[in-house]
């Protein structure tokens, strides 16, 4: 079954440090997407990302940056001199055919608190 | 890009009564929907996914006649939280997949928070 583990439940750190999120995933499928997400106290999900199987290419999009490793199962996402507007919860998410239907598996998402 | 509504975005309602939540395609057309629930500081959970004209397939665990959903157009999907309790009080994601497009295009509403007093 799939599955996405985000380990992290809280970080914090201190403005303009680096911070990176954890995603580790599971699935049977050869062919799946992998997404970040990003949710503010608003509620309202953020499309950060997506990232097919077939594209291990790391990707860097201003301040952030993401780690495909299949070797791994892990797709990690790093903050670069993170800001305040930062903090919110980010979740991790897989989009596959486990069960004969597409289906997206969220993580249980890391709450990251930036301090000014 | 794709932009997905909901309506209401905040609703209160009383035990016992029942409440619509809708999801609507702005600017495309969605054979798929998909719903969401999440529980305060938790992951969203799928509950149900709507094709357009065809029944809803349910997750386990979640009660078809207590969440009724209708996907009766491309572009509007609606679900109905029967006889609403207290438990019930979630806040409910709608996600619609465009027409065409391979099943990782998913675009996301802005969530609607039931609170069921």
């Amino acid at each position: 079954a799939q599955k996405v583990t985000q380990a992290q439940t809280e970080i914090s750190v201190v403005e303009k440090e680096d911070v990176t999120l954890d995603c580790v995933y599971e699935t049977r499928d050869t062919t799946y997407y992998l997404f970040w997400y990003k949710q503010p106290p608003s509620g309202e999900l953020v499309f950060l990302i997506r990232r097919n199987s077939f594209d291990e290419q790391n990707e860097i999009s201003g301040r952030y940056s993401w780690n495909f490793q299949k070797s791994t199962s892990s797709f990690n996402f790093t903050i670069t001199a993170s800001q305040v507007v930062d903090s919110a919860v980010y979740f991790c998410a897989l989009s596959d055919y486990s069960g004969g239907y597409q289906k997206v598996t969220f993580g249980t998402g890391t709450k990251l608190q930036v301090i000014p | 890009g794709a932009v997905v509504s909901q309506h209401p975005s905040r609703v209160i309602c009383k035990s016992g009564t029942s409440v619509k939540i809708e999801c609507r395609s702005l600017d495309f057309q969605a054979t798929t929907m998909f719903w969401y629930r999440q529980f305060p500081k938790k992951s969203l959970m799928l509950m149900a996914t709507s094709n357009e004209g065809s029944k809803a397939t349910y997750e386990q665990g979640v009660e078809k006649d207590k969440f009724l959903i209708n996907h009766a157009s491309l572009t509007l999907s609606t679900l109905t939280v029967t006889s609403a309790h207290p438990e019930d009080s979630s806040f409910y994601i709608c996600s619609a997949r465009a027409l065409g497009t391979s099943g990782d295009e998913q675009y996301f509403g802005p969530g609607t928070r039931l609170t069921v007093t």
